[in-house]
């Protein structure tokens, strides 16, 4: 079976652009979860995604969004980037919500914002 | 903050031995999961212990959970250089979101 997926691998953007990062989740799996990780302020919760429904959101700005679509695959977006967006986008799958099931990474979109 | 706190927050050993993390928490949960990731990639879930669950093994792994003082630990035994890797914890405290540690960064020494 075919692992989660995440495109692109790196991006490097300029403060005030916008970008969209894709998660296709493993095959048969529902949830979809997104992940902020940086140095300072290690893993933290964005949203997750249930049956294209947004299950849970974390404390993150308005700027961060997201949505899944019927096939399960997601996409984040971040308007109005900001130097501290700089992180590593992580997306994960799971057969239904993340709390009670393990939990299946991808290998992560590296965001460089100058 | 839910967050966990994973001690110690680095631990450096010899191949051969056992290392042990410890993750102390807040609130209440339903389950706690550990997992582990390889410099800069993702994460690789490890175990799931149940709230009414007070020991799991897996394979080297051995995870504890004591609930009475919101803390679990994850052993190792017989490391190996593969080893080496961030282990963090993640506790679902009920509100459906998977909160994690800051980590335990783990250095095998071959």
């Amino acid at each position: 079976k075919a692992g989660v997926t995440q495109t692109p691998r790196y991006l490097i953007k300029t403060r005030g652009q916008q970008v969209t990062l894709s998660c296709s989740p493993i095959s048969g799996h529902r949830s979809v979860s997104w992940y902020q990780q940086t140095p300072g302020q290690g893993l933290q919760f964005l949203f997750e995604y249930f049956s294209e429904t947004q299950r849970n959101k974390g404390n993150f700005p308005g700027r961060f969004s997201g949505r899944q679509f019927s096939n399960s695959r997601s996409e984040m977006n971040v308007s109005t980037l900001e130097l501290g967006d700089s992180a590593l986008y992580l997306c994960a799958s799971s057969l239904f919500l993340s709390s009670s099931y393990e939990q299946y990474f991808g290998p992560g979109t590296r965001l460089t914002v100058t | 903050s839910q967050q966990g706190e994973e001690d110690p927050q680095a631990l450096s050993i010899q191949e051969g031995e056992n290392a042990t993390m410890n993750c102390s928490y807040k609130t209440s949960i339903n389950n706690l999961q550990w997992y582990r990731q390889n410099s800069g990639r993702g994460l690789v879930h490890l175990i799931l212990i149940r709230s009414n669950e007070r020991e799991k093994h897996s394979g080297r792994l051995r995870v504890t959970l004591d609930t009475s003082k919101k803390s679990s630990s994850l052993l190792i035994t017989a490391s190996r250089a593969a080893d080496t890797a961030s282990y963090f914890c993640a506790t679902e405290p009920g509100a459906n979101n998977l909160f994690f540690g800051t980590g335990t960064r783990l250095t095998v020494i071959p």
